[in-house]
């Protein structure tokens, strides 16, 4: 099993609508969690970060954790076409005694206006 | 005031060269990594060192050396590229260690990478 599962295939999303992205991981002690955007052809960035169960939200973006189930999500409200991107679910664990980060392939959302 | 700088943007180079990629942060950062971002965009994580101490080394062949000549800088080396060498690479810092004198775990500031292609 994959340390860090995303849904495959691109995700086109109607501009206004909400847009759900999904992400499990393997290793229960895992601590934190993060989302990356990256545009094509350039470096990641951070959007948000969640460390206990629950929602978060930031802007039009909501991160939700759950330990239990071992997933974390993220919900983009109100898509625009520049949130059209790469967003990458990324899953730390300090069991490994360092700064290890284990990434998903990431989800493509098209934002279609 | 660039966070995280590496150097050169491209590279394009042939078989058999050895050539070398710079990075710096000027965020006080005290962990900084070289990822790998093949043509599938799939991240991978190479190196890690911690102030100057190397605390991850993934299985990578011996052709690529890092080397951290202070906290701020971390340059990677490689040794007779191939073609497979091809491929976008990160630099990225996060912040040091936290309680109990585990890697903090903080987020990624990355750097714009690093497009190296090997003909």
């Amino acid at each position: 099993q994959k340390e860090v599962e995303q849904n495959s295939g691109p995700l086109s999303v109607p501009e206004g609508a909400i847009a759900s992205l999904n992400c499990t991981y393997s290793d229960r002690g895992s601590q934190s969690f993060f989302w990356y955007r990256q545009y094509s052809g350039k470096s990641p960035e951070l959007i948000m970060s969640i460390y206990s169960n629950g929602d978060k939200e930031d802007g039009r973006f909501t991160a939700q954790l759950n330990k239990a189930s071992q997933y974390v999500s993220l919900l983009i409200r109100d898509s625009q076409p520049s949130d059209s991107a790469t967003y990458l679910c990324v899953v730390n664990n300090p069991n490994y005694g360092n700064n290890r980060l284990a990434f998903g392939k990431g989800n493509q959302v098209v934002v279609i206006p | 005031d660039t966070a995280v700088s590496q150097t050169p943007k491209y590279l394009v180079t042939q078989m058999g060269n050895d050539k070398s990629i710079k990075c710096e942060q000027n965020l006080g950062h005290d962990t900084m990594y070289w990822y790998k971002q093949d043509s599938k965009k799939f991240l991978k994580i190479m190196f890690s060192y911690n102030n100057k101490e190397l605390i991850i080394n993934e299985t990578v062949p011996n052709r690529f050396s890092p080397k951290s000549p202070d906290k701020a800088h971390l340059n990677l080396h490689i040794n007779s590229l191939e073609l497979g060498d091809s491929a976008v690479y990160f630099c990225a810092s996060s912040q040091g260690r936290g309680a109990g004198g585990r890697v903090y775990n903080s987020p990624l500031h990355f750097g714009n990478g690093t497009r190296l292609t090997v003909t």
